[in-house]
């Protein structure tokens, strides 16, 4: 069974902390994405990585930054956290060239005060 | 640019009612798939199904089916006699190309909440 793990399900920061959000896959996957759910909007994606440091801006990277120094891993970076920030956000990861589903996290609920 | 609609925001329908749910999609290339996921209570994505843009053949699983018609440009869901662990949140997905780098990203829809009640 593909594995996506992501290290929180709930978690909650102050305005202008620094937040890491981590994603492992244990497929040998290359392709991993971060995306972000608000209701009525969807899922939108935040930034995609094709391989080991390699990443690519989505639709909505303003804010963000990513992290693929392994391959299994994937991190999400909020530089200073703000509260337009609060949102659920889902990792995953797929092999490259595949047109077949992408395999999900959990996801991470944040909640910025 | 890639665009996927589902106007409908929220469903609610009583227990062994059939729910329609439409996808309406937009894309420049020949050769892209289509997809639906379900999203629970507990917040997981599961995969329904996937379609590619060669094959308009309908589809059944069960209770659901899926009617893709590329001269409408569209994908719709149906739960046939709805049950209340129906109830989700419903997500159409479009992506391109998967041989273009990183075509095999996403672009979802916002989302159907269904509300199969007793």
């Amino acid at each position: 069974d593909v594995k996506v793990t992501q290290s929180s399900r709930y978690l909650v920061k102050r305005t202008g902390e620094k937040v890491f959000l981590e994603c492992v896959q244990d497929m040998d996957h290359e392709n991993m994405f971060w995306y972000r759910q608000d209701p009525g909007l969807g899922l939108r994606l935040i930034y995609f990585s094709y391989d080991v440091k390699m990443k690519e801006k989505g639709d909505i990277p303003e804010g963000y930054s990513v992290s693929r120094e392994k391959k299994e891993r994937f991190s999400l970076i909020l530089e200073s956290a703000s509260t337009n920030q609060t949102s659920m956000y889902l990792c995953a990861s797929i092999p490259r060239g595949s047109s077949f589903e992408q395999y999900f996290g959990p996801g991470t609920r944040l909640t910025v005060t | 640019a890639q665009k996927v609609t589902q106007a409908q925001t929220e469903i609610s329908v009583v227990e062994k009612e059939d729910v329609t749910l439409d996808c309406v999609y937009e894309t420049r290339d020949t050769t892209y798939y289509l997809f639906w996921y379900k999203q629970p209570p507990s917040g997981e994505l599961v995969f329904l199904i996937r379609r590619n843009s060669f094959d308009e053949q309908n589809e059944i699983s069960g209770r659901y089916s899926w009617n893709f018609q590329k001269s409408t440009s569209s994908f719709n869901f149906t739960i046939t006699a709805s049950q209340v662990v129906d109830s989700a949140v419903y997500f159409c997905a479009l992506s391109e190309e998967p041989l273009k780098a990183a075509g095999n990203k996403l672009t979802f829809g916002g989302g159907t909440r269904v509300l199969v009640k007793p």
